[in-house]
């Protein structure tokens, strides 16, 4: 089936530094979605890309809608302590809101004091 | 509005002990689905419904069984419970006008002894 790689797997920062964190495909994919996991709760959507090229903010988030519609990133820029959690890209390849949605593995990220 | 429901929050079940984990959504949304997350493997759907009366398995359904009650509840049943199935269950659903994602809820973490 088609599958998402997500990549890094982990990371271990600074406080303050920038992040950058990559979901790939062989499928294309009319969506793109990235989510935020807190530690004992569930994901929770933090952008959503519905073009290729599209690149859209959220506060310190960026994420983009690779041009080949195949990939996505997501940066984070000045991480604070609260950013610390797994981040899930999800992608969906059908144009109707109600097709499933395929997530990565996840990247887990941790803020070093 | 509390989006999606899930109880119980923690569970612990002896081997061949069955449950159910139950599931509500309050969005009218049309499709509702069960993951389990366990470390390092992601979210991996079990089994989703994408209307009322209607289910299917998704990737990992093996020792579970799901009944989508009304469009509000979807709930996931352990018949003879396995240590394997010690895991973090999560329930989303999708399908509103507001944006084209899954809502998840809190999680329910179960383990088999």
């Amino acid at each position: 089936g088609q599958q998402l790689n997500q990549s890094p797997q982990s990371m271990f920062i600074q406080e303050g530094e920038d992040v950058s964190m990559n979901c790939t495909s062989s499928s294309i994919f009319n969506t793109w979605l990235w989510y935020k996991q807190d530690p004992g709760e569930g994901p929770v959507l933090l952008i959503a890309l519905y073009k290729a090229g599209e690149l859209t903010s959220n506060g310190r988030l960026t994420a983009q809608f690779g041009i080949t519609r195949k990939d996505s990133f997501l940066n984070i820029s000045a991480s604070i302590p609260s950013d610390v959690g797994i981040y899930f890209c999800a992608g969906r390849l059908g144009g109707n809101r109600d097709d499933k949605i395929i997530f990565g593995k996840g990247t887990r990220l941790h803020i070093l004091p | 509005n509390a989006g999606v429901t899930q109880t119980p929050k923690f569970q612990v079940l002896k081997t061949g002990q069955s449950m159910t984990l139950q599931c509500a959504q309050d969005m009218n949304h049309n499709s509702m689905y069960w993951y389990r997350q366990d470390p390092g493997m992601g979210l991996r759907l079990i089994y989703y419904s994408a209307s009322e009366g209607t289910t299917d398995k998704g990737e990992v359904p093996n020792g579970y069984n799901v009944s989508r009650l009304n469009k509000r509840e979807f709930s996931l049943r352990l018949e003879s419970a396995a240590p394997s199935q010690t895991s973090v269950y999560f329930c989303a659903s999708s399908g509103g006008t507001a944006y084209y994602g899954y809502t998840f809820g809190s999680g329910t973490r179960l383990t088999v002894v």
